[in-house]
């Protein structure tokens, strides 16, 4: 069955340093996510991105926050300045046809800002 | 936006018993409703959802029924087995973007 992957498993990075998540979504999904989990805390949404650009935000996702679809595979999250409250678990998921259908997730990319 | 709440946060239970996790919505226009497992160290992974114009559906040991006038859904998981224990999570969507709302979580623990 396809999977969506992310690299790298676990990051580590000192405040005020970018990261970049990368994700394989599932290829024949049109529509693309990045959600963060704070230990222990609920699955929060971050971005959609869909047709190459971001279809919705949260609050969350501020300036500091980017997206990109590189190529045809590729879809990545881009911290510019990391920050300590940005540790978390960061999920990328895809799907087929946006709100209607089955979000389905990689295992998440742990960042810690220290 | 949609506000998702669900409990209880924790639920422990015997080996063979039945397990029910229940969550609400706010909005009304909330038609899509998936669940998800999530194990320790990976990704939530859908187990069954549910549609608004469906009131139950059945996946084997696992069903979900929905109350549109009440606004909120169960899950529902049968003769429960060790490998059951997990983090649940409900989910919903509006209906108003590609967006999903998802409740606090519920912690599994089937006890052999």
């Amino acid at each position: 069955e396809p999977e969506v992957t992310q690299t790298p498993s676990h990051q580590v990075t000192q405040m005020g340093q970018e990261v970049i998540l990368r994700c394989v979504p599932i290829s024949n999904h049109l529509y693309f996510y990045w959600y963060r989990q704070i230990l222990g805390q609920k699955v929060e949404f971050l971005v959609s991105f869909y047709n190459n650009e971001i279809s919705e935000k949260s609050e969350i996702f501020d300036d500091q926050f980017s997206v990109e679809r590189p190529d045809g595979s590729n879809f990545t999250l881009k911290i510019r300045s990391t920050k300590l409250e940005d540790s978390a678990m960061y999920f990328c998921a895809s799907n087929q046809q946006g709100g209607d259908s089955p979000l389905h997730f990689g295992n998440g990319t742990r960042l810690t800002v220290t | 936006g949609e506000n998702v709440e669900q409990h209880p946060s924790t639920l422990s239970v015997q080996e063979g018993d039945s397990a029910v996790i229940k969550c609400t919505y706010s909005d009304s226009a909330s038609n899509y409703f998936p669940w998800y497992k999530q194990e320790l160290g990976k990704g939530p992974q859908l187990i069954i959802d549910i549609r608004s114009n469906v009131g139950e559906k059945k996946d084997q040991r696992i069903a979900v029924t929905l109350n549109k006038t009440a606004k909120h859904f169960s899950l529902h998981i049968t003769e429960t087995q060790p490998e059951d224990s997990a983090v649940y999570f409900c989910a919903a969507n509006p209906n108003t973007g590609n967006q999903f709302y998802f409740g606090t979580g519920t912690s599994l623990t089937v006890i052999p």
